[in-house]
């Protein structure tokens, strides 16, 4: 059974901490990614590496940063948390070699209020 | 990015009808496209994809429909179930996509 798991499904932190979000998969998947999800908005891509040691800018990387250090981990950070970053944050992986390689697999996300 | 809407924000339907969830899409280079369904304090589950080079694709209870001319993406669930309460999004695109706000469905039993 596929999981990808994130390490807080709620956090609380103050304005300008810095805050680190984990994320793994056991899929062995070669992609993954992180998004914010705001009402009405939509799911917005922060940040996607397809490769270990390996990241691109989506469409809304300021203020945050990543880490792929594993093939199987990827760290979204928070270097200065400001209000506008409270949000639900989502982690998701993919196999591109795979039968349903366009398919991203989702973790449960993170609840994330900057005070 | 990409803008990819939803017709309606909310939507509800009695149980055992057929829901219709729409979407447009504006990139027409697009080469998939996904539904996922989320429900509350959950992340999103993938539940039926599509080609660009197909117009119709049918899963258990679920029927996507494209049309490329229009850009045009609909969900259709047969016999709705109060567990098919949920947030519904397109997605497109191919290795990147690009979301939907959303449509929430409400089963009223």
């Amino acid at each position: 059974d596929v999981k990808v798991t994130q390490s807080s499904r709620y956090l609380v932190k103050r304005t300008g901490e810095k805050v680190f979000l984990e994320c793994v998969q056991d899929m062995d998947h070669e992609n993954m990614f992180w998004y914010r999800q705001d009402p009405g908005l939509g799911l917005r891509l922060i940040y996607f590496s397809y490769d270990v040691k390996m990241k691109e800018k989506g469409d809304i990387p300021e203020g945050y940063s990543v880490s792929r250090e594993k093939k199987e981990r990827f760290s979204l950070i928070l270097e200065s948390a400001s209000t506008n970053q409270t949000s639900m944050y989502l982690c998701a992986s993919s196999d591109p070699a795979g039968a349903g390689h366009n398919e991203q697999f989702f973790g449960p996300g993170t609840r994330l209020t900057v005070l | 990015g990409e803008s990819v809407g939803l017709h309606l924000p909310t939507l509800s339907v009695q149980e055992g009808d057929n829901s219709i969830i729409n979407c447009a899409y504006s990139n027409s280079a697009s080469d998939y496209f996904i539904w996922y369904k989320q429900e509350s304090g959950k992340g999103p589950q993938f539940i039926i994809d599509i080609r660009s080079n197909m117009d119709k694709r049918q899963g258990q209870r679920v029927t996507v429909l494209l049309n490329k001319t229009v850009k045009h993406l609909s969900l259709q669930i047969a016999a709705t179930q109060p567990g098919d309460s949920a947030v519904y999004f397109c997605a497109e695109g191919g290795n990147q996509f690009y979301f939907g706000t959303g449509t929430s469905l409400t089963v009223i039993p």
